[in-house]
């Protein structure tokens, strides 16, 4: 069975800072894709951002970048220069090719940017 | 850029009660999703929905709860008779499906948050 452990519950950061979350993944699967979804105080689902697993290089978008280990099962999320705007819980999430595409979220790391 | 819309935002119902959620997934999307958030906890799959009917469902989904594409552009699910336990963020998906069997990105609405007294 797929599972997605996010092991830090909550993480604060000061503004313009940088901070990485974390996230591990457990599959049988060689293709799949990882996620990072933001969901700020209206508790909206945002992408932030998405790695392939049959790619090598780390996904970048803007100031959020990943750290995505295939062998180690391991996918991090770096963002830089943290803003107050980035205030919200983040969930790591995967899917495969197995079943109908659904998602398998992790429990979510709280973010605080203090100003 | 298109999205995905849901109404209502909040729906409140008192227990034994049918609920409707509606979502509108992105135009050209194939696949549809729902999840669901129990307040503090993590998202959960409920169902997914291709060429008009269900793809797969978790062990949440149970005869309460049925899915539905009643036009061109709308998805619903309905809850037949509400219990507190379904007192929840309920978020509709969309994905292309173009690129099966490898997996694509799933766009998310706003949700819709359920509160049965």
């Amino acid at each position: 069975a797929q599972t997605v452990t996010q092991s830090q519950p909550e993480m604060s950061v000061q503004e313009a800072e940088t901070v990485t979350l974390s996230c591990t993944y457990d599959t049988s699967e060689s293709n799949y894709y990882l996620f990072w979804y933001k969901q700020p105080p209206s508790r909206q689902m945002i992408l932030v951002i998405r790695q392939e697993a049959y790619k090598q290089q780390n996904a970048t978008e803007n100031r959020f970048s990943v750290n995505f280990q295939k062998a180690a099962k391991s996918f991090s999320l770096k963002i830089s220069d943290s803003q107050l705007g980035d205030t919200a819980m983040y969930f790591c999430a995967f899917n495969d090719q197995t079943g109908a595409n659904n998602l398998f979220f992790g429990t979510g790391t709280r973010l605080t940017v203090i100003p | 850029e298109p999205e995905v819309t849901q109404t209502p935002s909040h729906q409140v119902t008192q227990m034994g009660q049918e609920v409707i959620l509606r979502c509108v997934p992105i135009s050209n999307h194939l696949y549809f999703y729902w999840y669901r958030q129990i307040l503090g906890q993590k998202v959960e799959f409920l169902v997914s929905f291709y060429n008009n009917e269900i793809s797969e469902k978790s062990e949440i989904f149970d005869d309460q709860f049925s899915v539905e594409r009643p036009d061109g552009s709308n998805f619903t699910l309905k809850i037949r008779s509400t219990k507190l336990e379904d007192s929840a963020m309920y978020f509709c998906a969309s994905s292309e499906g173009r690129s099966r069997p490898t997996p694509d990105t799933q766009y998310f609405g706003p949700g819709t948050r359920l509160t049965v007294l």
